[in-house]
C-alpha cells in the first residue's frame, strides 16, 4: 500500500484565496483525521470521519474551514477564504478503527500552506 | 479538554547516552498511549504504545506507563543520531481520537 496520500504538497496563496487540500486515506481504513501543525500549537486535531460521516468537527477554528468525505478514498479540507493566521501543516490521517485497544494512526506526508 | 503534557524543553544527549522523555495526561479513562517520532519536515511515525501499567521494550525504547500518576515515559538506550528528532506523546481516548502532546526535541550529540 502505498500510505496515506495528499496533495499538494506544499501551497502558497494570497490572503483570500481559496485553499483546497486533499486526501486519500489507506485502503480498508475506517477513521479518517485532519490535523493542524503549528509550532505555537502543535499538533490539533480539526475534524475527523468514520465511514466517511463527520463525527466531530469541534476543533475546526471557525465558519471558514470545512471537510468533507464524498467517499473511502477520498478527503477535502477546504479554507474559504484563507488568512495569513492559517499558514501551518495540515496532516491527514487514518486507522482502522476496528476496535481494541491498539489503534495506530498513519500519517500522510503533510500538506505545507503559507498564506500571504 | 483531553490534555497531553509534556512539558520538557529541548533534550541533548550524547551519543551512547539514554535519553528520557516524559508525558502525563489529563484523562483517566484513557486506555492506549502511544508515541510517534517526528523527523524535521517529515510526519509522524508511530515507535511505541503502551497500555499496561509497568514497562514495555522493544529494541532500544522502552515505554513506561503509570496510569495511577496517569505518566508515559520513554527511554531511548544507547541514543545514536539518527535519533535526533521530535517525540510526541499521544493518549486514546473515546472514538478512536488521539490527544497529541507539544513534542519533545531531542538531539543526539556525536
Amino acid at each position: 500500500d502505498a500510505g496515506v496520500i495528499q496533495s499538494p504538497r506544499h501551497e502558497v496563496t494570497e490572503m483570500g484565496q481559496e485553499v483546497t487540500l486533499r486526501c486519500k486515506p489507506i485502503s480498508g481504513h475506517d477513521y479518517l483525521f485532519w490535523y493542524r501543525q503549528t509550532m505555537m500549537r502543535g499538533l490539533e486535531l480539526l475534524i475527523y470521519f468514520n465511514n466517511n460521516v463527520p463525527i466531530d468537527d469541534s476543533g475546526m477554528p471557525e465558519d471558514r474551514f470545512s471537510a468533507k468525505m464524498p467517499n473511502a478514498s477520498f478527503s477535502t479540507l477546504k479554507i474559504q477564504p484563507s488568512e495569513p493566521r492559517d499558514s501551518a501543516v495540515y496532516f491527514c490521517a487514518s486507522s482502522f478503527g476496528r476496535g481494541g485497544i491498539r489503534d495506530e494512526q498513519f500519517f500522510g506526508p503533510g500538506t505545507r500552506l503559507t498564506v500571504l | 479538554q483531553k490534555e497531553v503534557e509534556q512539558n520538557s524543553g529541548p533534550l541533548s544527549v550524547p551519543e551512547g547516552a539514554i535519553a528520557s522523555l516524559n508525558c502525563t495526561y489529563s484523562d483517566r479513562g484513557s486506555q492506549s498511549f502511544f508515541w510517534y517520532r517526528q523527523y524535521s519536515g517529515k510526519s509522524p511515525e508511530l515507535i511505541m504504545f503502551i497500555y499496561s501499567n509497568g514497562d514495555k521494550e522493544d529494541g532500544r525504547f522502552t515505554a513506561q506507563l503509570n496510569k495511577a500518576s496517569q505518566y508515559v515515559s520513554l527511554l531511548i538506550r544507547d541514543s545514536q543520531p539518527s535519533d535526533s528528532a521530535t517525540y510526541l506523546c499521544a493518549a486514546l481516548y473515546g472514538n478512536n481520537r488521539l490527544a497529541f502532546g507539544k513534542g519533545n526535541q531531542v538531539v543526539v550529540i556525536p
